[in-house]
């Protein structure tokens, strides 16, 4: 069954490094959103990407993220300067008909 | 705001029995998925429920919908240890296609 897939599983940065997080979503799938989970707390939604732009995003993400689709398969989340409070899970998803959205193993991410 | 709140936050039953987990929320829906999350695992999609229908079946899965409760319940039957995991409702709404998830519910099925 296809999948979505996350590289890298566990991220380890300095902050205020820059950091960028990759993910593969299903190849015909359209629609592309990242999530975040800080440990111990809910889902949360960050953006949502498609037709080459951002449909909608969260008040989390400000300007030090961004987001990318450089090519037909992968699709990016940048952040600039990283935080201590960005440590979290971060959860890509792919979906062909807006819902339902299927999910990546996500990539832990620790700023030190 | 539009929150899913869960409940009970943990269940812990025998291999076999039968699970129940529930899930409300505060606005009208467009749709109400269930995931699973196995420990520091991703999301797994479990089933999708729209806002006109009241009962959903999956293999050992049933979902029921109550929209003027505004909640549902997610039903598993005869447990597995392998079911052990943290399960998530999330709904999304009619001008938007982002998820809002629940708090969770921590099942443990011990053989």
């Amino acid at each position: 069954e296809p999948e979505v897939t996350q590289t890298p599983s566990h991220q380890v940065t300095q902050m205020g490094q820059e950091v960028i997080l990759r993910c593969v979503p299903i190849s015909n799938h359209l629609y592309f959103y990242w999530y975040r989970q800080i440990l111990g707390q809910k889902v949360e939604f960050l953006v949502s990407f498609y037709n080459n732009e951002i449909s909608e995003k969260s008040e989390i993400f400000d300007d030090q993220f961004s987001v990318e689709r450089p090519d037909g398969s992968n699709f990016t989340l940048k952040i600039r300067s990283t935080k201590l409070e960005d440590s979290a899970m971060y959860f890509c998803a792919s979906s062909g008909t807006k819902q339902p959205q299927h999910f990546g193993d996500g990539t832990r991410l620790s700023i030190l | 705001s539009q929150q899913g709140e869960e409940d009970p936050q943990a269940l812990s039953i025998q291999e076999g029995e039968n699970a129940t987990m529930n899930c409300s929320y505060k606005t009208s829906i467009n749709n109400l998925q269930w995931y699973r999350q196995n420990s520091g695992r991703g999301l797994v999609h479990l089933i999708l429920i729209r806002s006109n229908e009241r009962e959903k079946h999956s293999g050992r899965l049933r979902v029921t919908l109550d929209t003027s409760k505004k909640s549902s319940s997610l039903l598993i039957t005869a447990s597995r240890a392998a079911d052990t995991a943290s399960y998530f409702c999330a709904t999304d709404f009619y001008n938007t296609d982002k998820l809002i998830f629940g708090t969770g519910t921590r099942l443990q099925v011990f053989p």
